[in-house]
């Protein structure tokens, strides 16, 4: 059955240090997608990608950074973390077309001290 | 501003009729998702509307009202699985998703 995967799923880290979120998919989606989850908030949009080579920022993308050399990863990185980064991170994929739904990563859970 | 209300918190009982409803304001619109998440769980997909009315599927059913930005999820004959929470997200005019903050449901026996 297709998945969408990511790596890992609980990681503690510092302050300063630079973190690699992983996602991988097997749907062959072109579209995926990274999102944050904090309590009292709504998921939001970190950074997106439509496409190999493509990616976007979303409304909270400082600090964080993507690359999309392929059709299944999207990895996320800090590229220094700070502890307003601490959060529920989750990866999404889904099918061309603005309106199909999101098919998800069972969320990484990160811890800046 | 973009902007979706929904309760925080709601209870219901096992068996029963719950309604979650939803008020949004959006810089366009494209549609409403309902997505269900459970406790430490990733968000699944639930329904899509696009046009007034009513759309069912199986127990739960969703409803829009794009005049009074307005959409309500119903969910009938309560089960405990059903404990979780609810998001309301829609969709604005650039194909961009906003999300609710979401209901959290919980179902007594």
């Amino acid at each position: 059955d297709a998945e969408i995967t990511q790596s890992p799923r609980h990681k503690i880290t510092e302050t300063g240090r630079q973190v690699t979120l992983a996602c991988h998919q097997t749907w062959n989606h072109n579209n995926m997608f990274w999102y944050r989850q904090d309590l009292g908030h709504g998921l939001r949009l970190i950074h997106y990608s439509y496409g190999v080579q493509d990616t976007n920022k979303g409304e909270v993308s400082d600090g964080y950074s993507v690359s999309r050399s392929n059709t299944e990863d999207l990895p996320l990185t800090l590229e220094s973390a700070a502890s307003s980064q601490t959060s529920v991170y989750f990866c999404a994929s889904s099918e061309s077309g603005e309106t199909a739904e999101l098919f998800f990563g069972e969320g990484s859970r990160l811890t800046v001290l | 501003g973009q902007n979706i209300d929904q309760p925080t918190e709601m209870t219901a009982t096992e068996g029963a009729i719950v309604q979650i409803n939803c008020t949004y304001q959006t810089s366009g619109f494209n549609g409403l998702f309902w997505y269900q998440q459970h406790a430490g769980e990733a968000p699944t997909f639930l329904s899509y509307n696009v046009l007034d009315g009513l759309e069912e599927k199986g127990r739960f059913s969703s409803f829009l009202s794009r005049s009074k930005g307005y959409s309500y999820l119903l969910l009938k004959e309560l089960q405990m699985k059903d404990s979780a929470s609810y998001l309301c997200v829609t969709m604005d005019s650039n194909y961009q998703l906003i999300w609710g903050a979401g209901t959290k449901l919980i179902i007594k026996p």
